[in-house]
C-alpha cells in the first residue's frame, strides 16, 4: 500500500496521560498536514511540514500539542496530559502539489 | 483567516437525480478548493478540485464551479447513485498550505 498510512489506528487512554501517533506519508511527498476531526465535523488544521520544518500551527493547538518530523519523512504528533476534549478522530494528509492524501487516522478515546 | 461556510447540511435525493453542494469562502487569498467525500469509518478521499484561475472543472458525472467575485463555489453530482451516498466537504486553501473545511453535507440517494 503506497498510500498514507497512520498508527495505531485507535487509541483509548485515561485522562492525564500522554499519547504518541506516528504518520507515514506517500513517498516523496515532502508536505505532511496534521488535522484533527470530531463527529460531524470537517477536518480540523492543527499543523504542517515541509519536509522536516514545521511551518504552521493552529492557534487551536494547545502546548500539550507537539508535532514533529525529524528527518523529513514520517511524522509523530504527542498529547501530553490528555483530556476528554481531546478525544476525536486525528488525521493525517500529505501532498507533493496542491492534493492532500488522507491517511486513515486515528481515533483517540480519552476515558 | 479562512471561513468555509457549506449547505445543506443535509440532502435527499432520488437515484438519477442531480445533487448540488453550495460553500461560501472569505479569503481572497484563497485560490484552491477541493471536494472530498468521507464515507462512514473511512479516510476522506479528494473526488475534485479547482484553483482560481479556472471557473469550471468537470470529471464524468461530477462537476464544480468557482465564482472568485462572489466567492463561492459548487460540487454539481448528475446521475446519483446509491453508492454516491456519503458526507462531502469543501475545503478552501492557499497553493502548498493549509485546508480550511466546511461543516459537511450527508448526502442520501434513495434507491
Amino acid at each position: 500500500d503506497t498510500g498514507v498510512s497512520q498508527d495505531p489506528r485507535h487509541k483509548i487512554t485515561k485522562r492525564g496521560q500522554n499519547v504518541t501517533f506516528r504518520c507515514d506519508p506517500i513517498s516523496e511527498h515532502n508536505r505532511l498536514y496534521w488535522y484533527r476531526q470530531t463527529l460531524g465535523q470537517g477536518p480540523e488544521f492543527l499543523t504542517y511540514f515541509q519536509n522536516e520544518a514545521q511551518l504552521e500551527k493552529s492557534r487551536l493547538l494547545s502546548d500539550r500539542f507537539s508535532a514533529e518530523r525529524p528527518k523529513g519523512s514520517f511524522s509523530t504528533l504527542e498529547i501530553q496530559r490528555t483530556e476528554q476534549g481531546d478525544s476525536a478522530m486525528y488525521l493525517c494528509a500529505s501532498s507533493l502539489a496542491y492534493e492532500q492524501f488522507f491517511g486513515p487516522g486515528t481515533r483517540l478515546t480519552v476515558l | 483567516g479562512e471561513n468555509v461556510e457549506q449547505h445543506p447540511s443535509t440532502l435527499s435525493v432520488q437515484e438519477g437525480d442531480s445533487a448540488v453542494i453550495k460553500c461560501t469562502y472569505s479569503d481572497s487569498a484563497s485560490n484552491y478548493f477541493p471536494w472530498y467525500k468521507q464515507e462512514l469509518g473511512k479516510r476522506p478521499q479528494l473526488i475534485i478540485d479547482i484553483r482560481s484561475n479556472v471557473g469550471e472543472k468537470k470529471d464524468q458525472r461530477i462537476a464544480v464551479t468557482l465564482n472568485k467575485t462572489a466567492k463561492h463555489f459548487s460540487l454539481h453530482i448528475t446521475e446519483t447513485q446509491p453508492e454516491d451516498s456519503a458526507v462531502y466537504f469543501c475545503a478552501g486553501g492557499t497553493s502548498y498550505g493549509k485546508l480550511t473545511f466546511g461543516q459537511g453535507t450527508i448526502l442520501t440517494v434513495h434507491p
